[in-house]
């Protein structure tokens, strides 16, 4: 079946560590997008790549870091420069238009103590 | 990706009862899409609205787009604990295909 992994499921850190995130898909799916979700709120932009080693900025990139050699492979490295990175981290892929809805993985509950 | 706006953040819903939740933009929007993320979850894509008024059911929600393009709306009928969850819908694709999600409503449902 096709679909979109991550992993691990949850994460604990101690604070100055960085972390990376893993998230690959089998749909092949040009676009792929982190998102962080807080508590209660809504989904916050990180990072997105529409191709093979090319990545863009969202809104909240400050402390983290990408990249995209795999068009399957979309790897997130939460950095020791992220202030607050206790969150739940959902990664999606998605056709390169989107037009045809996000899919989601099952995301990353990241602790950092 | 062009902004959204959803009313109400919240809904405390009886089971049984409809309740509606809804998206505004400022502009025209091309298309809309809703997603679903069920309380430890993530979100699920479920469905695309493109036609001016359109409407489209699944099984007990239905969906609708205003003729202007510039709203859409998701009403529940005969709500079931099993619609617990928050409801995003999000604007068209931008040139890089980022979708703008709206702040999502929460729907807590009381047996």
């Amino acid at each position: 079946d096709g679909g979109i992994t991550q992993s691990p499921k949850y994460l604990f850190r101690k604070e100055g560590q960085n972390v990376t995130l893993s998230c690959e898909q089998n749909l092949n799916h040009d676009a792929m997008y982190w998102y962080r979700q807080d508590p209660g709120q809504g989904l916050r932009l990180i990072y997105y790549s529409q191709i093979v080693n090319d990545f863009q900025k969202g809104d909240i990139a400050e402390g983290y870091s990408v990249s995209r050699e795999k068009k399957e492979s979309f790897p997130l490295t939460v950095t020791s420069a992220q202030k607050n990175p206790t969150a739940f981290y959902l990664c999606a892929s998605a056709t390169g238009s989107g037009d045809y809805g996000y899919t989601f993985g099952s995301g990353t509950r990241l602790t950092v103590v | 990706g062009q902004q959204v706006m959803q009313i109400p953040q919240y809904q405390h819903v009886q089971e049984g009862e409809d309740f509606t939740t809804y998206c505004n933009s400022s502009t025209t929007l091309s298309n809309i899409q809703w997603y679903k993320q069920r309380p430890g979850g993530h979100p699920v894509f479920l469905i695309q609205l493109v036609k001016s008024g359109e409407v489209k059911k699944q099984k007990r929600l239905t969906f609708q787009f205003g003729e202007a393009k510039k709203n859409s709306s998701l009403h529940i009928t005969a709500t079931q604990t099993t619609d617990v969850g928050t409801y995003f819908c999000a604007g068209p694709p931008d040139s890089w295909g980022k979708l703008q999600f709206g702040a999502g409503t929460q729907v807590v449902v009381t047996p």
